[in-house]
């Protein structure tokens, strides 16, 4: 039968490792992504951001990748850390449509990361 | 630092009955939205508003919703008959002028019964 809810895609690392989540897009049309992180019980933080004139961008610990050709997006964490456990967001935008243009977030991934 | 507040944090009512859910933005802050996310699911687009009107609405937003800025701090999104299937968190986000990235509230949990 059918399923009542989604199954987010997990991911388990060891402390000390380093964590890749991937997202795909679908709307050709969005030229800003976000990472955003949800810890339980609380609202999406944001990691980090790209635009889609760029295909990688750093930040601290963390590595964006965007590849426009097949509509991917990819977080790299380094040295992950148990504080890093959480689910993870793409979320992507029109930011050429009207101001303050909705974001589409994906499907989520929850990091675990084992001490 | 400044940061969206929402209250309450936790919200039961029975099918039926309305509800208002409220948010506070950051102060300087002109585009304002309203998300939600039921359990274990994604977070999804309700509405944005700008210039106390909407700007943008997704299929959810039905005639059942609502929101309005009552004043220059608050921002509330209303559910004016409750269904069990609106039972999910709600997330006020908002965006600086000139500004994209889009800061979150802490949400708000609703329980429908």
């Amino acid at each position: 039968g059918e399923s009542v809810g989604l199954h987010l895609p997990t991911l388990s690392v060891q402390e000390g490792d380093n964590s890749i989540i991937n997202c795909a897009y679908s709307n050709s049309a969005s030229d800003y992504f976000i990472w955003y992180k949800q810890e339980s019980g609380k609202g999406p933080q944001f990691i980090i951001d790209i635009r889609s004139n760029m295909d990688k961008r750093q930040g601290q610990r963390v590595t964006v990748l965007l590849n426009k050709t097949v509509k991917h997006l990819s977080l790299q964490i380094a040295a992950t850390q148990p504080g890093d456990s959480a689910v993870y967001f793409c979320a992507e935008t029109a930011l050429g449509a009207t101001s303050g243009s909705r974001l589409t977030f994906g499907e989520g991934t929850q990091l675990t990361v084992n001490p | 630092e400044p940061e969206v507040t929402q209250t309450p944090s936790h919200q039961v009512t029975q099918m039926g009955q309305e509800v208002i859910l409220r948010c506070v933005p950051i102060s300087n802050h002109l585009y304002f939205y309203w998300y939600r996310q039921i359990l274990g699911q994604k977070v999804e687009f309700l509405v944005s508003f700008y210039n106390n009107e909407i700007s943008e609405k997704s299929e959810i937003f039905d005639d059942q919703f609502s929101v309005e800025r009552p004043d220059g701090s608050n921002f509330t999104l209303k559910i004016r008959s409750t269904k069990l299937e609106d039972s999910a968190m709600y997330f006020c986000a908002s965006v600086k002028r000139e500004g994209v990235e889009q800061f979150f509230g802490p949400g708000t949990r609703l329980t429908v019964l």
